[in-house]
């Protein structure tokens, strides 16, 4: 099992510029997770998915975009980036809400905004 | 709100023992604990969902109290692999369909020969 798979792993992008940052799990699972990591501050929730067609915002949405139209891929947007853009970007899986279960990560994105 | 933990680094001698806190100002569900190496992934370690309950691995046990809305991981007789960040992540008592996992800061953990 892949689990999950993250792309690309590293990026730099021009102040302004956009792009898609790619996320895909191959276990079926219905909660997923973009979480950013800055360093010394842990892990962030940008946004989370409990299913296809249902997405809703976590601590940091702001500059950012999602949409979840199958259960395998949530891909995360990023509009007219900016420096405070620049971090780790992890995404994750679970099989239920994380209550009662791990989550599962990525190997992450390094985005570097210039 | 951020879950706080202590210390935010230790240094530990092969074989040593250390004790990294979690604490919350909000009632628990349950607490999870990760563990991240440099340039990687976190690593999901265990969760604890009950009240005083402890579980754990080989040489890597946590406890939580519910009531004190706290958490400890205990790494006894420490490995040079045991390097590394620690994470708890917490999630509030909002049930088990929360997708609310809020992260501390981590603990950094350094094992020497």
């Amino acid at each position: 099992n892949a689990g999950v798979t993250q792309t690309p792993k590293f990026r730099i992008l021009k102040i302004g510029q956009s792009m898609t940052l790619q996320c895909a799990q191959d276990m079926n699972h219905n909660y997923m997770y973009w979480y950013r990591q800055d360093p010394g501050m842990g892990l962030k929730l940008i946004y989370y998915s409990v299913g296809a067609g249902i997405t809703d915002k976590g601590e940091v949405p702001n500059g950012y975009n999602v949409s979840r139209s199958t259960t395998e891929d949530f891909p995360l947007r990023l509009e007219l980036a900016a420096p405070s853009q620049t971090s780790v970007y992890f995404c994750a899986s679970s099989a239920q809400g994380v209550g009662n279960t791990e989550a599962f990560f990525g190997q992450g994105t390094r985005l570097t905004v210039v | 709100q951020q879950p706080v933990q202590s210390p935010q680094a230790v240094i530990l001698r092969e074989g040593e023992d250390a004790v990294i806190n979690c604490s919350s100002s909000k009632a628990l569900y349950s607490v999870h604990w990760y563990r991240q190496k440099h340039g990687e992934a976190p690593v999901f370690l265990m969760i604890l969902l009950k009240g005083g309950e402890q579980k754990g691995h080989e040489k890597i046990s946590a406890s939580f109290n519910e009531k004190k809305q706290q958490s400890s991981l205990y790494l006894t007789a420490s490995q040079l692999s045991y390097s590394g960040t620690y994470f708890c992540g917490t999630v509030p008592f909002s049930g088990a369909g929360s997708y609310q996992l809020t992260f501390g800061k981590g603990t950094k953990l350094s094992v020497i020969p």
